[in-house]
C-alpha cells in the first residue's frame, strides 16, 4: 500500500492563475482531508470531503474549492492565486469509522510556489 | 477560537535526558488532543492521542484541564526521537477531521 499519494509534489504558478492538486487516500480509506502549511507554521484544516460532498471548512476563501470522486480520491483547486497562497499542501485520509479517533494518515505533500 | 500553543521552535537535548514538550490550548469545553510526529524524510503521523492514554515509544503526554496543557514527555530521550512535533486539537464527539495544529517543536537529541 502506497499510501496517501499526492500530485504534483513542486509546481511554481504566477499570481491569478488556477491551480489544481490530487490527492488519492490509502487504500480503504473513504475520508479525504486538505490542509495548507506555510513555512515555519502547523498545518492549517483547509475542508474535508466525505461521500463526495463538502462537510467540514475552515477559515479559506471561495477561491479554495474542492472535489472528491466515486474511487475517494479527491482535488484541490485554488483560483486567482495570491503571493500568500504559497505553501505545502498536505492530503490527510481516514479510514471509515474512525472519526473517533482523529488518526489521520498524510501524503507527502504539494509544495506551491507563486511568483 | 481554538488555538494550540507550543512555545519551543527548537528543543535540544542530550541523548538519555528527560524531554518535554510544550503545548497549551485554548478551547471553550473539552477538545481531543493529539500528538502528531514527522521524522525526517517522513509524512506527518500520528503519534499518540490522549483519549488512549497510551504510551508510544517511551512518550506520554498527560492533560492538564486546569492549565489547558497537554505536554509531550518521554524520560530518556533517544537519538532516534529527533523529529518535529505537532501538537493538536479538535472539537469533542465527532469533530471529523478539522484538527488545529500548533506550529511544532523541532527536536533535536544530541550525542
Amino acid at each position: 500500500d502506497a499510501g496517501v499519494t499526492q500530485s504534483p509534489t513542486h509546481l511554481i504558478k504566477t499570481r491569478g492563475q488556477q491551480v489544481t492538486l490530487r490527492c488519492s487516500p490509502k487504500s480503504g480509506h473513504d475520508t479525504v482531508s486538505w490542509y495548507q502549511q506555510a513555512l515555519g507554521q502547523g498545518p492549517q484544516f483547509i475542508f474535508q470531503y466525505y461521500e463526495e460532498e463538502e462537510r467540514q471548512r475552515g477559515n479559506f476563501p471561495d477561491r479554495f474549492s474542492g472535489h472528491q470522486f466515486p474511487n475517494y480520491s479527491s482535488e484541490l483547486n485554488v483560483n486567482a492565486l495570491l503571493l500568500g497562497d504559497s505553501a505545502l499542501y498536505l492530503c490527510a485520509s481516514s479510514a471509515p469509522g474512525t472519526g473517533r479517533t482523529g488518526e489521520l494518515f498524510f501524503g507527502e505533500g504539494s509544495r506551491l510556489t507563486v511568483l | 477560537a481554538q488555538r494550540v500553543t507550543q512555545p519551543e521552535k527548537l528543543l535540544s537535548v542530550f541523548k538519555g535526558a528527560p524531554v518535554e514538550l510544550k503545548c497549551n490550548y485554548s478551547y471553550s469545553g473539552s477538545p481531543e488532543l493529539f500528538w502528531y510526529v514527522q521524522y525526517s524524510r517522513q509524512r506527518l503521523q500520528l503519534l499518540l492521542r490522549h483519549i488512549s492514554r497510551e504510551s508510544i515509544k517511551g512518550f506520554t503526554a498527560d492533560l492538564n484541564k486546569g492549565e489547558t496543557s497537554f505536554h509531550l514527555k518521554k524520560p530518556f530521550a533517544q537519538e532516534e526521537d529527533s523529529a518535529m512535533y505537532y501538537c493538536a486539537i479538535r472539537p469533542p464527539a465527532g469533530g471529523g477531521n478539522k484538527l488545529t495544529f500548533g506550529t511544532g517543536t523541532q527536536l533535536k537529541v544530541e550525542l
